[in-house]
């Protein structure tokens, strides 16, 4: 099955303790980004990837790191998470065929809580 | 910035009852997608909008993007409590391959 997963689902940490959230697709996608979505603000981009060892940053991008060794898999580090990184996270993935009208396949999301 | 706001933030209708979200940008969109979201899963993609005043139909929902392509909307004929979700509009920033998504309309549908 065609699919985007991420690890952990639901996460309670504290402040300055580093985690990784993970994220894999099979369906050989080029594009990858992660999302934070907290009420009232819509999906926020963090960063994207579009392909391996490339990555950009989104709106987003303080407070986080990403890498993309390799195709599938797209890490999202937090190396000194604070309250305000409480969120919950999505990790989607695209073929990168043409960013106006691709289909953008979503993960089924990371709850996050620093305390 | 590119920003994409969308309108109402939350509806809660009857079932059978018509309704339509906006989504509007001071921006120039060389296209724009819907998604819905169910609770505890991510957006899926409805459909995407690419020519000026262009109207695509999915069953019930009709989907419009705007002469000038700076806004787009929904239109539900005859909702249903399985219409019940969030709705988001999204966009990619023109010169980049980020995506802009909208802040959302939080739908309710009542049987």
């Amino acid at each position: 099955e065609a699919q985007v997963t991420q690890n952990p689902r639901y996460l309670i940490t504290v402040t300055g303790k580093k985690l990784t959230v993970t994220c894999s697709q099979n369906m050989n996608h080029e594009y990858m980004s992660w999302y934070r979505q907290d009420p009232g603000l819509g999906l926020r981009q963090i960063y994207y990837s579009m392909n391996v060892e490339v990555t950009d940053k989104g709106d987003v991008p303080e407070g986080y790191k990403v890498s993309r060794k390799e195709k599938r898999n797209f890490p999202l580090i937090l190396e000194s998470p604070s309250p305000n990184q409480t969120s919950l996270y999505f990790c989607a993935s695209s073929l990168f065929s043409d960013i106006r009208t691709d289909t953008q396949y979503f993960g089924p999301g990371t709850r996050l809580t620093v305390l | 910035t590119q920003l994409l706001e969308q309108s109402p933030q939350f509806l809660s209708i009857q079932e059978g009852e018509n309704l339509t979200v906006y989504c509007n940008s001071s921006s120039v969109f060389s296209s724009l997608q819907w998604y819905r979201q169910e609770p505890g899963e991510g957006p899926v993609l409805l459909v995407t909008v690419v020519t000026g005043g262009e109207v695509k139909k999915l069953k019930r929902l009709t989907f419009q993007f705007g002469d000038a392509r700076k806004d787009s909307s929904l239109h539900i004929t005859a909702a249903q409590p399985g219409d019940t979700g969030l709705y988001l509009c999204a966009g990619t920033a023109s010169g980049t391959y980020k995506y802009i998504f909208g802040t959302g309309t939080r739908l309710k549908v009542l049987a």
